[in-house]
């Protein structure tokens, strides 16, 4: 059973491009959680996704950052226009169900925007 | 403000011993509390949860206690091992699941 797999592990960016991060949650795992960490701190908040909806998007900048989770493939994370602030590491987390709060997380995509 | 406090400091302590580390908050009511290791480089995994209505949680060389009225976990490793060494994060959830706030974390090191 293949745990929470993020890609790619590491990106490079340039000003103005688009990342792309991408989430695929444990097998039998409908909610996913975007996580972003800078060197130091702890994890922040960003989003939190069932399949095909947002629940809780409160920890996410209001422009240039969006995130799906589709009905078929991985959860998405999506960062237009990068900037140097946006360099961190972006973990994703998956459980099952909401209440079951033991979270799963993967081994992160870590962004460097140069 | 709400925010939750971890030792920024690294503990340093010898093999066989037992850590303890904490995670304290303020303007906050968590409904959980989890606790996670983080290795470098790597995502965190999960160690233990503890309930707001629960004041103890053991699991193997792990102990968690959870003391609302003095908004404070403890964290306890007994007979700690060099294996054990790594940052040790505190997470706060809320009452509607959507969302765990975390801790900056604590470095632990056991020195064998």
């Amino acid at each position: 059973n293949a745990g929470v797999m993020q890609n790619p592990r590491h990106l490079v960016r340039r000003r103005g491009q688009e990342a792309r991060l991408r989430c695929s949650p444990m097998k039998g795992h409908s909610h996913v959680y975007w996580y972003r960490q800078l060197p130091e701190e702890g994890l922040k908040f960003m989003v939190y996704l069932q399949k095909e909806n947002i629940i809780d998007e409160s920890g996410m900048p209001k422009e240039r950052f969006s995130a799906e989770f589709p009905k078929e493939g991985p959860s998405i994370l999506r960062i237009q226009q990068v900037v140097r602030g946006d360099s961190a590491a972006y973990f994703c987390a998956s459980q099952p169900s909401r209440e079951n709060t033991e979270a799963f997380f993967g081994q992160g995509t870590r962004l460097t925007v140069v | 403000s709400q925010k939750i406090e971890q030792n920024s400091e690294a503990l340093n302590i010898q093999e066989g011993k037992t850590a303890t580390l904490t995670c304290n908050y303020t303007n906050y009511s968590p409904a959980y509390l989890q606790w996670y290791r983080q290795d470098p480089g790597r995502g965190p995994v999960f160690l233990l949860l503890i309930r707001e209505n629960e004041k103890e949680k053991r699991k193997e060389r792990l102990k968690v206690t959870f003391d609302t009225t003095l908004k404070q976990s403890l964290f306890h490793i007994t007979a700690s091992q060099p294996a054990d060494s790594a940052t040790y994060l505190c997470a706060l959830g809320v009452s509607n699941f959507n969302k765990f706030y975390f801790g900056s974390g604590t470095k632990l090191n056991v020195k064998p």
